[in-house]
């Protein structure tokens, strides 16, 4: 079974600080793909990045940076400099890359960037 | 607008009656999901489509839940004898071969 953990539940910033997001996820599989979705207040998850199994290098795309490490099975997320538009909730995700398509979303963190 | 178009955005019902879902996915795209997502949880895959074959369902989709995608184009997504634990927003999602799923703004259900 597959599993992504999600510990930080709401985690609250002052704008342009430095935030991490973390996420734990559980596979048997050895092909796999992780995501990070976004979803503002309007609802609308939006995609932020997908990472399969095989690409352990780190991205960085402006302010947002993430860090895929397989020997802790952790793929988290870091916003540099945040901003009150960063203000969202956040999910990791997983998909097993043998056959099945569906996605196994963690519980998400609430992100606050106060002004 | 070329996202994934779900209507109606909000719908409310009493209990036990019936209601249908629309999707439109992006039009190029021939893999369409359906997720559910109650309130401070993650979604939860409902169901799957590639084209028009429904090529996998969760234990989540009870018989009351029905999915269709009739021309591998749109989908419905019809719950039948409508329970308050249905009351969920309902999101549908596209994506082509192993790209990512991209998601519309979701259905919003509200079973009095």
């Amino acid at each position: 079974a597959q599993k992504v953990t999600q510990a930080q539940t709401e985690i609250s910033v002052v704008e342009k600080e430095d935030v991490t997001l973390d996420c734990v996820y559980e596979t048997r599989d050895t092909t796999y793909y992780l995501f990070w979705y976004k979803q503002p207040p309007s609802g609308e998850l939006v995609f932020l990045i997908r990472r399969n199994s095989f690409d352990e290098q780190n991205e960085i795309s402006g302010r947002y940076s993430w860090n895929f490490q397989k020997s802790t099975s952790s793929f988290n997320f870091t916003i540099t400099a945040s901003q009150v538009v960063d203000s969202a909730v956040y999910f990791c995700a997983l998909r097993s890359g043998a056959g099945s398509y569906q996605l196994t979303f963690g519980k998400g963190t609430k992100l606050s960037v106060i002004p | 607008d070329t996202g994934v178009s779900q209507n109606p955005r909000h719908k409310i019902t009493k209990r036990g009656q019936n209601v249908t879902f629309r999707c439109d996915p992006i039009s190029e795209h021939n893999r369409l999901y359906w997720y559910r997502q109650t309130l401070g949880q993650g979604p939860e895959f409902l169901t799957y489509f590639q084209n028009e074959a429904q090529l996998e369902k969760s234990r989540l989709l009870s018989d009351r839940f029905s999915a269709e995608r009739p021309k591998g184009s749109f989908s419905t997504l019809e719950i039948q004898r409508t329970e308050q634990g249905d009351s969920a927003m309902y999101l549908c999602a596209s994506g082509y071969m192993n790209t990512e799923a991209f998601f519309g703004q979701g259905t919003r259900l509200t079973v009095v």
